[in-house]
This record gives C-alpha cells, sequence and structure tokens, in this order.
C-alpha cells in the first residue's frame, strides 16, 4: 500500500520559513505529479501546489505564488515544499497528496493516495 | 476559480440510514467531480474519482452520479465507520477546488 509520510511542520514566526518533507514508498514515485494540499483550523481542504512526475512543471495556488516552492528529489523518493514569507493565514495541517496522473489532465487532477499531514503554526 | 458549493454543511444520521450528500459547481466540469472521506487526524481517502468511478476497496454502499454541474454521493446504508466529514473535489480546471465539507454526525 502507497505510504506517505510528512514532516518538519512546527511553530514558525511570522516571516519566517519552513521546509516541509514527504517521503513516499510503496509506489514508482518518479511516475507520478505529486500535490500538497492544506487545511486551515476548522476550515475545508484547499490546494496549495503540484509538481509534475519529472519535476520539471509546478503550479501553485495564488495565496501562495512567490512564498512557497514545492520540489522533488525522485532518487531519495521525496517531495518537498519550501515555505517563506510566512503569514498567520498558512497557519494549516498540510497533507502530501499523490495524484492519480499528471498535473495537466482534467481526468487524473484527483489525489488517490493521502499522508496524514503536518501541522504548522505561524504565531509570533 | 471554479467554486463548489456542498450541502448540507452538516447532518445528522443513525446506523442504516440513507445518506445523501449534494455538490454543486459554479461552472460546467463534465463528470471530473471526486469524492473523499475525511476523519479527523487521519489522511483523507478518496472514495469516488470521475463522478461515480468507486475506488478500489471503497463499499458499495457509497456511490455517486451527476454531470455538468450537480452531482451527489449517497450513502445506501450508514455504517459506524463512515461518520466522517465528505468534501467533492473538482478537477475539471486548475486550480482543483474543494467544496466546503459536509460533516456526517452521529444522530
Amino acid at each position: 500500500e502507497v505510504q506517505l509520510l510528512e514532516s518538519g511542520g512546527g511553530l514558525v514566526q511570522p516571516g519566517g520559513s519552513l521546509r516541509l518533507s514527504c517521503a513516499a514508498s510503496e509506489f514508482t514515485f518518479g511516475s507520478y505529479a505529486m500535490s500538497w494540499v492544506r487545511q486551515a483550523p476548522g476550515k475545508g481542504l484547499e490546494w496549495v501546489s503540484a509538481i509534475s512526475g519529472s519535476g520539471g512543471s509546478t503550479y501553485y495556488a495564488d495565496s501562495v505564488k512567490g512564498r512557497f516552492t514545492i520540489s522533488r528529489d525522485n532518487s531519495k523518493n521525496t517531495l518537498y515544499l519550501q515555505m517563506d514569507s510566512l503569514r498567520a493565514e498558512d497557519t494549516a495541517i498540510y497533507y502530501c497528496a499523490k495524484m492519480s496522473g499528471p498535473y495537466s489532465s482534467s481526468s487524473k487532477r484527483n489525489f488517490d493516495w493521502w499522508g496524514q499531514g503536518t501541522l504548522v503554526t505561524v504565531s509570533s | 476559480d471554479i467554486q463548489m458549493t456542498q450541502s448540507p454543511s452538516s447532518l445528522s444520521a443513525s446506523v442504516g440510514d440513507r445518506v445523501t450528500i449534494t455538490c454543486r459547481a459554479s461552472q460546467t466540469i463534465s463528470s471530473y467531480l471526486h469524492w473523499y472521506q475525511h476523519i479527523s487526524g487521519k489522511a483523507p481517502k478518496l472514495l469516488i474519482s470521475a463522478a461515480f468511478s468507486l475506488q478500489s476497496g471503497v463499499p458499495s454502499r457509497f456511490s455517486g452520479s451527476g454531470s455538468g454541474t450537480d452531482f451527489t454521493l449517497t450513502i445506501s446504508s450508514l455504517e459506524p465507520e463512515d461518520f466522517a466529514t465528505y468534501y467533492c473535489q473538482q478537477g475539471y480546471s486548475t486550480p482543483p477546488t474543494f467544496g466546503q465539507g459536509t460533516k456526517v454526525e452521529v444522530k
């Protein structure tokens, strides 16, 4: 069964930075697009960012564009999210999610496996 | 961005009840509509993709229907493990967007 394990969350001050990691196993990591999805306290799910299987294409929600950077290391089966210039409204549980297929494909733009999430709290 | 609106936002039901959750898109999304189950503290789970395709391992009491702008998730007979929050998500255009969620609670 697919395993996704996030790490790197924690408490950070506004304006600070944090790097999340997601270790993947039990599937051919480099063959699938991956995403980060977050859930703010008491709120619903919000897609944050996606990256193609090769890492050559990246996609961002307007709310994080220019502040967050998604990347992957296919040799280590690991997905990353570098979060800079953090704001209070970035406080959320961040989930790593495997996509069914290419992000560019409407029919495959869903999330078929998820991790349990890592909590990011932005507060002074 | 395409807005997804679920109704109701919450409902109370008993084991054995039939439960129906609706999801409406702000514009047509063909059949690119997916349903997830989320139990707090656990990983969200994809139940149904492309409006009606049941994911492997998902019980047959879950079913989906609809196309265009209006979609439905039905649980034919609620089991104790089904008390959770359910989200719809459109994959028709980027960014992918979710409904606000429907919390199914014990009556």
